[in-house]
């Protein structure tokens, strides 16, 4: 199993450009989630998914869209970058049962410039 | 507590040492609490999830208790080594929100040789 994957692993982008942000798992898991890491702030919520078909806002949904396109894949968007969306994106997923633990991506480095 | 506190931030300590670190919690509406182990260049994985009061999880030299009543969990690492280096993160999982976790920032530690 390749657990979570995301691509791409590093991105640079000018201000107002778009991106797709793409995960996918192979655990069969129902809920997916995407993070972005910045300096002090810890892992902060986007947007995420418990089950195929359905999303919900994070704590800092403002500038971003997602897609949950099937189970396995669940996609972040970027419609028009701005520097303040520089950070490590990560993608995480976890299983049915009520306390499992989530599975994280390796991440994506984004830079807005 | 409104969200979740880890102490110390960072930790220094000789190989060989023991230590422990602190994550505090909002007691109330409590569901689980989850601690993850995050190396530099790579993605956090999952320690311990726990969600009994005075619940005890070890894991090779890596143990951790629980008390939900207080709102605080311990992790504790009995002789330290180099490859221990990393940040240990923790999250609250609250009751009929089980899908989102609140994470702390996170205690640094490094193992000096």
């Amino acid at each position: 199993n390749a657990g979570v994957t995301q691509t791409p692993k590093f991105q640079v982008l000018k201000t107002g450009q778009s991106m797709t942000l793409q995960c996918a798992q192979d655990m069969n898991h129902n809920s997916m989630y995407w993070y972005r890491q910045d300096p002090g702030m810890g892992l902060r919520l986007i947007y995420y998914s418990a089950s195929e078909g359905t999303t919900d806002k994070g704590e800092v949904p403002n500038g971003y869209n997602v897609s949950r396109l099937n189970k396995r894949e669940f996609s972040l968007r970027l419609e028009s970058a701005a520097p303040s969306q520089t950070s490590v994106y990560f993608c995480a997923s976890r299983g049915l049962g009520a306390t499992y633990e989530q599975y994280f991506g390796p991440g994506t480095r984004l830079t807005v410039t | 507590i409104l969200n979740v506190e880890q102490s110390p931030q960072s930790l220094h300590v000789q190989e060989g040492d023991s230590t422990n670190f602190t994550c505090s919690f909002p007691s109330s509406n409590f569901y689980a609490l989850h601690w993850y182990r995050w190396e530099t260049a790579k993605s956090p994985e999952a320690l311990f999830v726990m969600t009994l009061n005075g619940d005890e999880k070890k894991k090779g030299r890596i143990s951790a208790t629980l008390n939900t009543k207080e709102g605080y969990s311990y992790l504790y690492i009995k002789g330290s080594q180099p490859e221990d280096s990393a940040t240990y993160l923790c999250a609250s999982q609250g009751a009929g929100n089980n899908r989102k976790l609140i994470w702390g920032l996170g205690t640094s530690l490094a193992v000096n040789p």
